[in-house]
């Protein structure tokens, strides 16, 4: 599996805008990007995923590099609410290839 | 509200003696997988199957079996669980394997061993 980078742990205020980056320079033509977080006593729970373009949902905004070898996660406004492990993760477009996580980045958000 | 079920969410056990925890899921996906994830570590895929075709992760030890036996149940067997298997397990679904798809994930089940 193509590897990613994370920075281990993460801080910001309530109410601004977070940039959760992720470096795959190893990443594949066919290589999915995906992002999910989990909440402490969680499962994790999807939160984004896209292969080339920039991707917008209710909870954030994946920006992908145009050399595909970085992404950046995007939550617009932060709330105590997303403070969690978010893992960025790569998984063969095809085939029978399970998501395979990495260690993530631990964000604090403070009140 | 279709979902991932785990059960029990805190299971106890002894050492050596055999346990299984169960996953349901109600979102009628061909895949299901099992994580063990320990403190402060990620999520470390164990197997998976896909429909009734069993996929075992090459370092998935011999003391951690899995049973499918329709599509909505999955089962994890420890069958002489050490003090090391003290983990959160973590149950999961997708439609079908592959990339692009999103996984559903249960609440996890903590396994304490004695």
């Amino acid at each position: 599996d193509a590897k990613t980078t994370q920075p281990n742990s993460m801080e910001s205020n309530e109410e601004e805008p977070v940039h959760l980056p992720c470096n795959h320079s190893t990443i594949s033509g066919t290589d999915y990007i995906h992002w999910y977080r989990q909440l402490p006593s969680q499962g994790p729970e999807y939160v984004i995923h896209g292969l080339t373009s920039n991707v917008n949902n209710r909870m954030a905004s994946l920006a992908i590099a145009e050399d595909r070898k970085s992404s950046t996660l995007i939550l617009h406004r932060a709330t105590l609410r997303d403070a969690a492990v978010y893992y960025c993760i790569l998984s063969y477009g095809s085939g029978n290839t399970p998501l395979v996580f990495g260690k993530g980045t631990r964000l604090s958000v403070i009140a | 509200d279709a979902m991932v079920i785990q059960n029990p969410r805190y299971q106890v056990t002894q050492f050596g003696k055999p346990v299984t925890l169960s996953c349901s899921q109600t979102l009628n996906h061909n895949v299901m997988y099992w994580y063990q994830q320990k403190s402060s570590q990620a999520p470390k895929l164990l197997f998976h199957y896909y429909d009734k075709d069993f996929n075992n992760e090459a370092d998935t030890p011999d003391n951690f079996q899995s049973r499918r036996p329709n599509t909505s149940f999955c089962f994890l067997d420890i069958r002489s669980p050490g003090l090391g298997d003290a983990a959160m397990y973590l149950c999961a679904t997708s439609r079908v394997p592959g990339g692009y798809n999103e996984q559903f994930f249960g609440p996890g089940t903590r396994l304490t061993v004695l």
